[in-house]
């Protein structure tokens, strides 16, 4: 069974639609996260939630929104899609201990094309 | 705040050469490092980690020490294989900032036969 899942893998729409992506671990963390990678390959993190509760929320614009119905989930919402928009979006889990020492999982990412 | 500096790639190697990818970190507290794997098309994978200075992370051949009076944890193996195509983060994590992954640019490694 695949540890950290996401859907759709690949995500084509037009500019100014709103998509979600969606991400499930099955491997009891109780802290998930959202990064983003940039065509250079760059990855930054955007969010992160600790049993349903918003941890990080980095610079991003507000048409950007998580959503957390349980520790098992977490999804993206993504508002008025703008052309810089096209990514690669990561989900990862983790457990939460102290000194960030825990490892992150990462699922396989969706990869957001905007035209 | 918190970063992470890696050696520009591409790193081009004949299979069975040594590898070495530089990585140098800055960070307020005492974070962990870590190096993960983007093979083609895939998500990315734990290679190897450490969590306090002089620690040594090792798996599948690579291996990477934690200095922290160089702040570095540069990568390395022996002898590569083509199946080690892949970029190559290299990444901290601190609690002082809210355990979120730093990353550095990524280094692409390309091995030919």
């Amino acid at each position: 069974d695949t540890a950290v899942s996401q859907t759709p893998k690949y995500l084509v729409t037009q500019m100014g639609n709103d998509k979600s992506i969606k991400c499930e671990q099955n491997l009891g963390h109780d802290t998930m996260y959202w990064y983003k990678q940039d065509s250079k390959k760059f990855l930054k993190i955007m969010f992160s939630y600790n049993n349903k509760e918003l941890i990080i929320n980095e610079t991003v614009p507000n048409r950007f929104s998580p959503k957390s119905p349980d520790k098992a989930h977490l999804n993206l919402h993504i508002n008025s899609l703008e052309l810089g928009d096209s990514a690669v979006y990561f989900c990862a889990s983790s457990h939460t201990t102290s000194g960030g020492r825990d490892t992150q999982y990462f699922g396989p990412g969706t990869r957001l094309t905007v035209l | 705040g918190d970063s992470v500096t890696q050696m520009e790639g591409p790193v081009t190697l004949s299979e069975e050469a040594f590898l070495t990818i530089n990585c140098t970190y800055t960070a307020t507290g005492y974070p962990s490092l870590f190096w993960y794997v983007q093979y083609p098309g895939e998500g990315l994978q734990l290679l190897l980690k450490a969590t306090k200075a002089d620690d040594k992370g090792s798996n599948k051949g690579f291996e990477a020490t934690y200095r922290k009076e160089t702040t570095s944890f540069h990568l390395e193996k022996g002898s590569v294989q083509v199946s080690d195509s892949a970029v190559y983060f290299c990444a901290l994590s601190d609690w002082y900032n809210t355990d979120k992954l730093i990353f550095g640019t990524g280094t692409r490694l390309q091995v030919f036969p």
